[in-house]
This record gives C-alpha cells, sequence and structure tokens, in this order.
C-alpha cells in the first residue's frame, strides 16, 4: 500500500487560475513534508518543505499541513504555463533516512 | 554554489550487459547521496543512501549496487541489466538526514533492450 497518497491525478485549471493538489499519508512516523516539481525530462525540484500545522507561503505557492489527519496540500495561485509539470508530495520520519514519494499529479495550466 | 552532475545523459543497453551511472556533487563538503529510480511518469523510488565515503546503505533490492569512493561522488551499478531496469535515475543529495531538503541531479535516462 502506498504510505503517501496524492490527489488528484490530475488537474487542469486555466491560467491565472488557482490549482489545490492534496497528499495524505498512511504513517504517523512521518513528521516532515515536501512538495518538489517535476518538468518532463528533468530531475524533480524542491517547491517547499512544511514540519509545523498550518500553513507555509512562498510567493504564490501556499502549502497546509495538518499533522493530525496526516494531510498535506499545496495551492497554487494565479497559475501559469509553466506551473505545467507533474507535482510529487514527499514525506520522511525523524530518522530521516527514507524519504517517500506519492505518485504525483499532473498539473496542466492553459490559455 | 552546489552543483550536481549524472552520467551520461542517456544511455541504451542490452539485457544482460553491465552498467554504471555516475553522479558528482560540487561545492558541498560531506554531503548525504542518495539513488533513486523513477518508471516513466510514475514516482520516485529511493535505492540507496550513503552519509560517507565507503559506506552505502541499500532501501530496495533490485539487482543493483552502489558505491561512495570520494566525497563528492557516488556510483550506482550492476553487472547484469534485466529489462525492468529501464527507467530514470536520480542522484540527489542533502546537508543531513531527517528535516533537510533533498536536492536532485539532471537524472539519467536508460532503456534496456
Amino acid at each position: 500500500q502506498q504510505k503517501v497518497q496524492q490527489s488528484p491525478e490530475s488537474l487542469s485549471v486555466p491560467e491565472g487560475g488557482m490549482a489545490s493538489l492534496n497528499c495524505t499519508s498512511s504513517d504517523r512516523n512521518f513528521q516532515y513534508f515536501w512538495w518538489y516539481r517535476q518538468h518532463s525530462g528533468e530531475g524533480p525540484k524542491a517547491l517547499m518543505s512544511i514540519f509545523s500545522d498550518g500553513d507555509k507561503k512562498e510567493g504564490r505557492f501556499t502549502a497546509h499541513l495538518n499533522k493530525a489527519s496526516l494531510h498535506v496540500s499545496l495551492h497554487i495561485r494565479d497559475s501559469q504555463p509553466s506551473d505545467s509539470a507533474l507535482y510529487f508530495c514527499a514525506a520522511s520520519a525523524s530518522s530521516g533516512q527514507k524519504l517517500v514519494f506519492g505518485q504525483g499529479t499532473i498539473l496542466k495550466v492553459y490559455l | 554554489a552546489q552543483t550536481i552532475h549524472q552520467w551520461p545523459v542517456a544511455e541504451i543497453k542490452a539485457v544482460g550487459s553491465p552498467l554504471s551511472l555516475g553522479c558528482t556533487i560540487k561545492g558541498k563538503s560531506s554531503p548525504n547521496l542518495y539513488w533513486y529510480w523513477q518508471a516513466t511518469g510514475g514516482t520516485l523510488q529511493q535505492l540507496f543512501y550513503s552519509i560517507t565515503v565507503g559506506q552505502v546503505e541499500s532501501v530496495v533490492q533490485l539487482n543493483l549496487s552502489a558505491s561512495r569512493p570520494k566525497d563528492d561522488q557516488f556510483i550506482l551499478s550492476t553487472e547484469k541489466l534485466l529489462l525492468s531496469h529501464s527507467g530514470f535515475y536520480l542522484c540527489a543529495w542533502s546537508l543531513h538526514l531527517g528535516q533537510d531538503t533533498q536536492y536532485f541531479g539532471p537524472g539519467t535516462r536508460l532503456l534496456v533492450l
């Protein structure tokens, strides 16, 4: 069973719109969460990390973490065509040897 | 600034042939290093991690091996490739384990025929 589940599998939003991506963990040992973005043919790039309950904002990107429900979300406002990519949620425990990735969400921003 | 370089960029290999992929980190002393595998359009699976020179831990068994001959170098290899080894291989580094962000290289695309 996948320990990090992402939804939706794919998402299309208009340019300038809001994209919302979700991630739920089934392992209560996970304490640290990241969002990564991967454009086709490239390595993933870290967008942001979130370790505490609540919101964390970086530019157009806002992450939200609810540790009680092990739910993490990523909201992208004013979406741009360059935001079109594969987005991964990743989680690790405090011991930190292993980073577990979700299956990814494909985001398409159309004009 | 830190840079991470992977070689080769892409490989086409025959089933049963050997493989060696490399990764070099510049601009960071004693990083933690990681190897990942990714099927096309799929999730990332961590294969190995290394905290220091000469020490490598396996996370999953995929008939692959890894070595860290230098502080800034990580090598992934196998003596006999399988069809299932095809995919995208990514090297990553972090300062510490746990809550440090992992930074990925550009990857090596491998096709086994």
